[in-house]
């Protein structure tokens, strides 16, 4: 199974730049998934990452380190439509299931 | 990506009884999962959907409690059968594309009384 870590809340002003740290513990590592979840909503897709590095997308960015068990979801620029909370979630062998981390919840200040 | 639809979206019940959750994807997928999100917290997997077979059950979750369709590669149920009120939350479906991404449905929000 996956021991998954990512802190429970963050707050960050409007414009400025937030990183929400993932580790983990985990065999058979498959990929590594950041997902975005408003109240009341579905989880939305944000990013994947099964190589190391970073994986840039507009506003948000991805980084994986497999040797120290290590991910972070980078937002820049913050809106106020980025308070949400932010879900790790890791992928362990090939059967396609994932395992989520409790979730960051990230409120933007003006 | 695949666009995925659940009916209800949500419901309210009464102890005791079942409830039956459709999950509809417009295309044909592979792997379908059943995940459930308990009131502030994360998401939990309950099964795999398993195609022409049974569903595969993860630890904590049995068949006769939370059975399992998948008649074809586009449909599949979840129902939620003698409910109490420890089983209020969403449930939700999710998929996995060709390129490994993952992806859920709108959810279900469940409250039983």
């Amino acid at each position: 199974g996956q021991n998954i870590d990512q802190p429970t809340e963050m707050t960050a002003t409007e414009g400025a730049i937030v990183q929400i740290n993932c580790t983990y513990q985990t065999s058979g590592f498959n990929g590594l998934f950041w997902y975005q979840q408003h109240a009341g909503e579905a989880p939305t897709f944000l990013s994947y990452n099964v190589l190391d590095g970073l994986e840039e997308k507009g506003r948000f960015s991805s980084f994986l380190s497999r040797s120290k068990g290590y991910s972070y979801l980078l937002l820049k620029e913050l809106q106020m439509k980025d308070s949400a909370s932010y879900l790790c979630a890791v992928r362990e062998g090939n059967d396609y299931k994932l395992s989520f981390g409790a979730g960051t919840t990230v409120t933007v200040r003006a | 990506s695949a666009v995925i639809s659940q009916k209800p979206s949500r419901d309210i019940c009464q102890r005791g009884t079942s409830l039956t959750i459709q999950c509809q994807v417009d295309s044909q997928v592979t792997m379908m999962f059943w995940y459930r999100q308990q009131p502030g917290q994360s998401l939990t997997l309950i099964a795999t959907a398993n195609q022409g077979s049974e569903a595969t059950y993860e630890s904590g979750f049995v068949i006769d409690k939370f059975p399992i369709s998948r008649p074809n590669l586009t449909f599949s149920t979840l129902t939620v059968s003698n409910m109490s009120p420890e089983d209020s939350s969403i449930y939700l479906c999710s998929l996995t594309s060709d390129s490994f991404e993952q992806f859920f449905g709108p959810g279900t929000r469940l409250t039983v009384l």
